[in-house]
């Protein structure tokens, strides 16, 4: 079975600052890893994902995951965050082998600070 | 192309009552999911279809019940409702196995209040 560990459940950081969310997760099969974003009262939307290749993803506003075999990881990162980064972003893992359940991480709530 | 939706956005219950939460999507989707989102929590599966036609058990199961009425459509309902169960109640769709197209598409949520 897969699992998915977001150890940081708040993570506060000011405007144009770094960011980096924390993931990890559990596997022992080949996976599929996603990053979600929910703004406040929405769904959630795919921010970017890993499927195979590359493992430096990115999404079109500017983060982007690095798939770390060796250490199971998934983290997120951007080099400078605005204001309207402020969501939730959650973490998620599904075999690679096109199996119907993804695997949810509780989240991590980025609050950009002016 | 509306993507997914689901209806009614709210929805405050008495304990004891029922009703059921509709869930459609446009995409073509094989797969229909439905999850609930409690703070500190994530989200977690509560049951899913991978088909027209079949419907499995995901993690928390237990006090609800589903139908797929067709492909597009995915329903869950609280035969009694439990205030254990106010949530945030999420339908998704994919189509599993299709490379660089795979992902789950949300709707916008169900805020369901258990008095």
């Amino acid at each position: 079975a897969q699992s998915v560990t977001q150890l940081d459940s708040q993570v506060p950081v000011f405007e144009e600052a770094p960011v980096e969310l924390r993931c990890n997760y559990s596997s022992s099969v080949s996976v599929y890893l996603f990053w979600y974003v929910q703004y406040p009262n929405q769904g959630l939307q795919l921010l970017l994902k890993y499927l195979s290749g590359s493992t430096l993803v990115e999404s079109i506003n500017g983060f982007e995951a690095e798939f770390n075999k060796s250490q199971t990881s998934f983290h997120l990162r951007k080099p400078s965050v605005h204001i309207s980064d402020t969501a939730e972003y959650f973490c998620a893992v599904t075999k690679a082998s096109g199996t119907y359940k993804y695997i949810f991480g509780t989240g991590t709530r980025l609050k950009v600070l002016a | 192309n509306a993507g997914v939706t689901q209806t009614p956005k709210f929805q405050v219950l008495k304990t004891g009552q029922s009703m059921t939460l509709q869930c459609a999507q446009d995409m073509n989707h094989n797969s229909m999911y439905w999850y609930r989102q409690d703070p500190g929590m994530g989200l977690r599966l509560i049951y899913y279809s991978a088909s027209e036609g079949t419907t499995d058990k995901g993690e928390v199961p237990n006090g609800y019940n589903v139908s797929r009425l067709n492909k597009r459509e995915f329903s869950l309902r609280l035969e009694s409702a439990a205030p254990s169960q106010t949530s945030v109640y999420f339908c998704a769709s994919s189509e599993p196995g299709r490379g660089e197209l795979e992902t789950q598409y949300f709707g916008p949520g169900t805020r369901l209040l258990v008095l």
